[in-house]
């Protein structure tokens, strides 16, 4: 079957440390990743995204990068800060009828130490 | 801002009841998702709905309905709740997908005890 999974379940880092989180996906059919960040008793919220004809893509502070040959999407943070401590979910959607529904790894926690 | 309201973040049902989650967003979003978080388990689809009145199972459909009568509202119905189904419960909304990037928005999240 398809599944988007993480190769580490929990990531503890030091204030002002750059934190990679990492995915792992095996469809590869799906077209669009998108990183959630789920703060302590709230839904998640969208981070970043990227197609899959892109392998980098940059925001505020955050990196994704997509490794379509081995299957394999990364979440860059530089600078981390404990506002940062949260689980990370990567997210993937199939390409053709299923282009709404997205399938979620088990997360990431990340833990910033000050 | 774009806004996923559920009705009850947290909800103590007993075995048997009949559980209303309620969902709304205000964002004219077509889409619209059910889905439910237990640790270790990630976020598993329960249904999801494309238009008004329509639904597709998702990946656990087992013990749930849903309903959406107005294309603002999807409610999850739990018609004979059980201990199993003890968990957060999240809903989200993104735009039709052929024309966006298929971004999902999600509530604060219903947590749900079944005893």
């Amino acid at each position: 079957g398809e599944s988007v999974g993480l190769h580490l379940p929990t990531l503890s880092v030091q204030e002002g440390d750059n934190s990679i989180i990492n995915c792992a996906y095996s469809n590869s059919a799906s077209d669009y990743f998108i990183w959630y960040k789920q703060e302590s008793g709230k839904g998640p919220q969208f981070i970043i995204d990227i197609r899959s004809n892109m392998d980098k893509r940059q925001g505020q502070r955050v990196t994704v990068l997509l490794n379509k040959t081995v299957k394999h999407l990364s979440l860059q943070i530089a600078a981390t800060q404990p506002g940062d401590s949260a689980v990370y979910f990567c997210a993937e959607r199939g390409s053709g009828g299923s282009n709404y529904k997205l399938t979620f790894g088990k997360g990431t926690l990340l833990t910033v130490n000050p | 801002d774009v806004k996923v309201t559920q009705s009850s973040r947290y909800l103590v049902k007993r075995t048997g009841e009949k559980v209303f989650l309620e969902c709304v967003q205000d964002m004219d979003h077509e889409n619209m998702f059910w889905y439910r978080q237990d640790p270790g388990l990630g976020l598993r689809l329960i249904y999801f709905s494309y238009d008004v009145k329509m639904k597709e199972k998702g990946d656990i459909p087992e013990g749930y309905s849903v309903s959406r009568e107005k294309k603002e509202r999807f409610s999850l119905i739990l018609e004979s709740a059980s201990t199993n189904q003890t968990s957060m419960y999240l809903c989200a909304s993104s735009p039709p997908g052929g024309s966006h990037t298929g971004e999902l928005f999600f509530g604060e999240g219903s947590r749900l005890t079944v005893l």
